[in-house]
């Protein structure tokens, strides 16, 4: 069954703090994506990867950085993090396809900045 | 960028009821996607329909896309308490890059 796994479902931090958010597919996929997703906004993009070491900034990237060594893996970095950072955080995943393909998502990290 | 529109955003109905969700987007699309989201949890793709297509079944759903209004409706048949859930259509990013963007969603109930 294919998966994409996110090293925590709650996380509390305390403002300043540097967070690590951690995520993992065993797809294959090139692509993969780091969305926030706040009550009334929906989900928006922060930051995307469409291969190793390759990154692009998404609509909200402000206070965020990502990092991605592995394939199969997307980290996203709070540098210090801030109460408006407080949020539910999705990792997804998807095949690299001009056709478009459907995304794959992890359970999610809701995220309290202290 | 782009983001697509749900409506209504909430709807709560009786089981055994339809249940039908729009969504409009401003520009070109290269395909649409519906999503499912249990609540506090991450989102389940439901169904992907093409631009060049006009409708497509999976099980109890359907989804209809007319790219003249840019527009499509997803239509639960029959629905169960176990549909209870915020659903959420997706685009394509028009400029190529094949990005999908969310719209707000629609939060259904649906009461046994």
């Amino acid at each position: 069954d294919v998966k994409v796994t996110q090293s925590s479902r709650y996380l509390v931090k305390r403002t300043g703090e540097k967070v690590f958010l951690e995520c993992v597919q065993d797809m294959d996929h090139e692509n993969m994506f780091w969305y926030r997703q706040d009550p009334g906004l929906g989900l928006r993009l922060i930051y995307f990867s469409y291969d190793v070491k390759m990154k692009e900034k998404g609509d909200i990237p402000e206070g965020y950085s990502v990092s991605r060594e592995k394939k199969e893996r997307f980290s996203l970095i709070l540098e210090s993090a801030s109460t408006n950072q407080t949020s539910m955080y999705l990792c997804a995943s998807k095949r690299d396809s001009p056709s478009g393909e459907k995304l794959f998502f992890g359970s999610g990290t809701q995220l309290s900045v202290l | 960028s782009q983001q697509g529109e749900e409506d209504p955003q909430a709807l709560s109905i009786q089981e055994g009821e339809n249940a039908t969700m729009n969504c409009s987007y401003k520009t070109s699309i290269n395909n649409l996607q519906w999503y499912r989201q249990n609540s506090g949890r991450g989102l389940v793709h439901l169904i992907l329909i093409r631009s060049n297509e006009r409708e497509k079944h999976s099980g109890r759903l359907r989804v209809t896309l007319d790219t003249s209004k840019k527009s499509s409706s997803l239509l639960i048949t029959a629905s169960r308490a176990a549909d209870t859930a915020s659903y959420f259509c997706a685009t394509d990013d028009p400029g190529g890059s094949y990005i999908p963007t969310f719209g707000r969603g629609t939060s259904l109930i649906v009461h046994p």
